[in-house]
């Protein structure tokens, strides 16, 4: 199935741990990104990697750090984690970096830091 | 930067014609405004997109008048499963060469029996 896959769906963890969190895409898109949803259900880009370089870096803790060592990958790893870390983290794809055709989106991750 | 506003909710009954419209005084004006559904524990899920007057796909309509300050998301005929919370996504002016799209807040649709 074409998709954009990230594992896991579920993460509980202690506040101070790292973790990651992976994205795969199979659509042979140039763009990939990185969202997170709060409680109020409200969507905010962290980033976008067009083609293996950083386009787009909001205004995020140097504590989330992605990783892409692909086109196809775009990994975020979390340093220090905080509860107010706690949301769902959507990873996506497009076409371009301007998200012409519409943006792919993950599943989710549930993340919930104790 | 671009503001975007949604009403909060809405409700609708089967077999309706729904409207939601997204307020958007200040985009950029070389991106596409593009429309998103979201079911709960799911991701959102692309439903049509457009950069002025009028466009149709096979599941809506989307309108944007020529000033660009506002677009209408048209769903014909509501059924149930349409029951889900619709978001607009438009470009920030500030946003750079590289661009910076935003989304609004979502509206909430329920679709009743």
């Amino acid at each position: 199935d074409t998709a954009v896959s990230q594992t896991p769906k579920y993460l509980v963890t202690q506040m101070g741990n790292d973790k990651s969190i992976k994205c795969e895409q199979n659509l042979g898109h140039d763009t990939m990104y990185w969202y997170k949803q709060d409680s109020k259900k409200f969507l905010k880009i962290m980033f976008s990697y067009n083609n293996k370089e950083l386009i787009i870096n909001e205004t995020v803790p140097n504590r989330f750090s992605p990783k892409s060592p692909d086109k196809a990958h775009l990994n975020l790893h979390i340093n220090s984690l905080e509860l107010g870390d706690s949301a769902v983290y959507f990873c996506a794809s497009s076409q371009d970096y301007k998200g012409y055709g519409g943006y792919t989106f993950g599943s989710g991750t549930r993340l919930t830091v104790v | 930067l671009a503001k975007t506003t949604q009403p909060i909710s809405m409700d609708s009954y089967e077999g309706q014609e729904v409207n939601i419209t997204c307020s958007h005084n200040n985009i950029a004006t070389n991106d596409y405004i593009t429309w998103y559904q979201q079911f709960p524990s799911q991701g959102p899920r692309f439903i049509i997109q457009g950069y002025k007057t009028k466009v149709t796909n096979e599941v809506a309509s989307l309108f944007i008048p020529a000033d660009r300050k506002s677009s209408t998301l048209s769903l014909p005929r509501v059924s149930l499963s349409d029951t889900a919370v619709y978001y607009c996504l438009v470009g920030d002016p500030d946003g750079g060469s590289q661009g910076n799209l935003i989304f609004g807040k979502g509206t909430k649709l329920s679709v009743k029996p």
